[in-house]
């Protein structure tokens, strides 16, 4: 089945660690996005990627990296500089056009201990 | 102003109530818009793509208007299953072809 993955669902994390959240889709979209969901929130855009090797801030990206090494795989890294990292993380794709929908992983949910 | 605004909710309706949302975009390049549903605890998951001569898919029907730069969505005999939080979503250059999500609004379909 087609579709985009994410990895892993619940996430813990200590204070001062980096940690990084898996995002691999088989769609074949160009574009891939990861959006923080706090409670009761709506999405706010982390990074995204149009193409392989490129990739753009979003509103919030202070805090976390990516890579785009290949055009399945758009890992995201909440490094220790995230001072709230506790959120909802949630990875979607999409044609590049972006007028086709975006689809969307089932999430990971990060909590700091 | 945000970027994409949408009614405050949470709309709390009888079942078999129609009900509607509203939503409004701030930026007249947008080019697509879509509606999402998504469940407490669970990812967005695409409802219905609006197109400007509106379209409807069995109790939903999606409008907009360009000159108001307005979007809707009516749901007629509400389900207890359509309770989740409906989000407004655009997309155009003028974001570098990202999505935008609107704030959401909570339904509550009671019976």
């Amino acid at each position: 089945d087609g579709g985009i993955t994410q990895s892993p669902k619940y996430l813990f994390r200590k204070e001062g660690q980096n940690v990084t959240l898996s995002c691999e889709q088989n769609l074949n979209h160009d574009a891939m996005y990861w959006y923080r969901q706090d409670p009761g929130q709506g999405l706010r855009l982390i990074y995204y990627s149009q193409i392989v090797n490129d990739f753009q801030k979003g509103d919030i990206a202070e805090g976390y990296s990516v890579s785009r090494e290949k055009k399945e795989s758009f890992p995201l890294t909440v490094t220790s500089a995230q001072k709230n990292p506790t959120a909802f993380y949630l990875c979607a794709s999409s044609i590049a056009s972006g007028l086709k929908e975006a689809f969307f992983g089932q999430g990971t949910r990060l909590t700091v201990v | 102003r945000k970027e994409v605004e949408q009614d405050p909710g949470p709309f709390n309706v009888p079942e078999g109530a129609t009900v509607a949302f509203n939503c409004t975009y701030s930026n007249s390049a947008s080019q697509s818009f879509f509606w999402y549903r998504q469940d407490c605890r669970k990812e967005p998951k695409l409802l219905m793509s609006v197109y400007s001569s509106g379209n409807e898919d069995g109790r939903f029907t999606a409008q907009l208007n360009r000159a108001s730069q307005y979007i809707s969505l009516l749901i007629r005999d509400s389900k207890l299953s359509d309770s989740a939080t409906y989000l407004c979503v655009v997309n155009g250059p003028n974001y570098g072809q990202n999505f935008v999500f609107g704030p959401g609004t909570r339904l509550s379909v009671l019976p």
